[in-house]
């Protein structure tokens, strides 16, 4: 069964610090995709990036990147130089395309607080 | 270009009431899908349309929900005689699904937060 692990219920970090949000899942799937989705305090989530698992590639978009490992099923995310306004929930998700759909099954959410 | 919109933005309801939501896609979609979030918790995966087809269906739908999209575009969940545990936010996201290209992203509407009474 697929599963999203978020160790980090609650990060604070100072405004300018880099911050690393954890991501581990569980798949049986070879084809899957992974996301990241914030969801600020408005509470609509908004979609960050998807990546699928065949490409290891890791991205970078502005202060945000994003490390894929399969050896170690992780999908981690950091934001560089964070901002206040970068204070938010963050999910991880995944999606198995061949068995279950496209349904997104996600992590609990890491809240980050980025203070002034 | 509109995203996905929802409605109401909230409800509040007494137990034992029927409540209906209305999700509205991106238009170009093909997929939509119905989640649920409890506080403190992610979305949780309740089902999800291929078009006007009803591909899938959580354990988390009970015979007390039900869910259609009956022309392909827009779709309802109803939930018949609600329960306090039903309090929740649910959501609505659109996407392409296969055979319409390479992006199966899921865009996410506002949300309908449900309080049961």
């Amino acid at each position: 069964a697929q599963k999203v692990t978020q160790a980090q219920t609650e990060i604070s970090v100072v405004e300018k610090e880099d911050v690393t949000l954890d991501c581990v899942y569980e798949t049986r799937d070879t084809t899957y995709y992974l996301f990241w989705y914030k969801q600020p305090p408005s509470g609509e989530l908004v979609f960050l990036i998807r990546r699928n698992s065949f490409d290891e590639q890791n991205e970078i978009s502005g202060r945000y990147s994003w490390n894929f490992q399969k050896s170690t099923s992780s999908f981690n995310f950091t934001i560089t130089a964070s901002q206040v306004v970068d204070s938010a929930v963050y999910f991880c998700a995944l999606s198995e395309e061949e068995t279950s759909g496209s349904r997104l099954t996600f992590g609990e959410g890491t809240q980050l607080t980025v203070n002034p | 270009d509109t995203g996905v919109s929802q409605d109401p933005r909230h409800k509040i309801t007494k137990r034992g009431q029927n409540v209906t939501f209305r999700c509205d896609p991106i238009s170009e979609h093909n997929r939509l899908y119905w989640y649920r979030q409890t506080l403190g918790q992610g979305p949780e995966f309740l089902t999800y349309f291929q078009n006007e087809a009803q591909l899938e269906k959580s354990r988390l739908l009970s015979d007390r929900f039900s869910a259609e999209r009956p022309k392909g575009s827009f779709s309802t969940l109803e939930i018949q005689r609600t329960e306090q545990g039903d309090s929740a936010m649910y959501l609505c996201a659109s996407s392409l699904g296969q055979g319409t290209g390479n992006t199966n992203e899921q865009f996410f509407g506002p949300g309908t937060r449900l309080t049961v009474l």
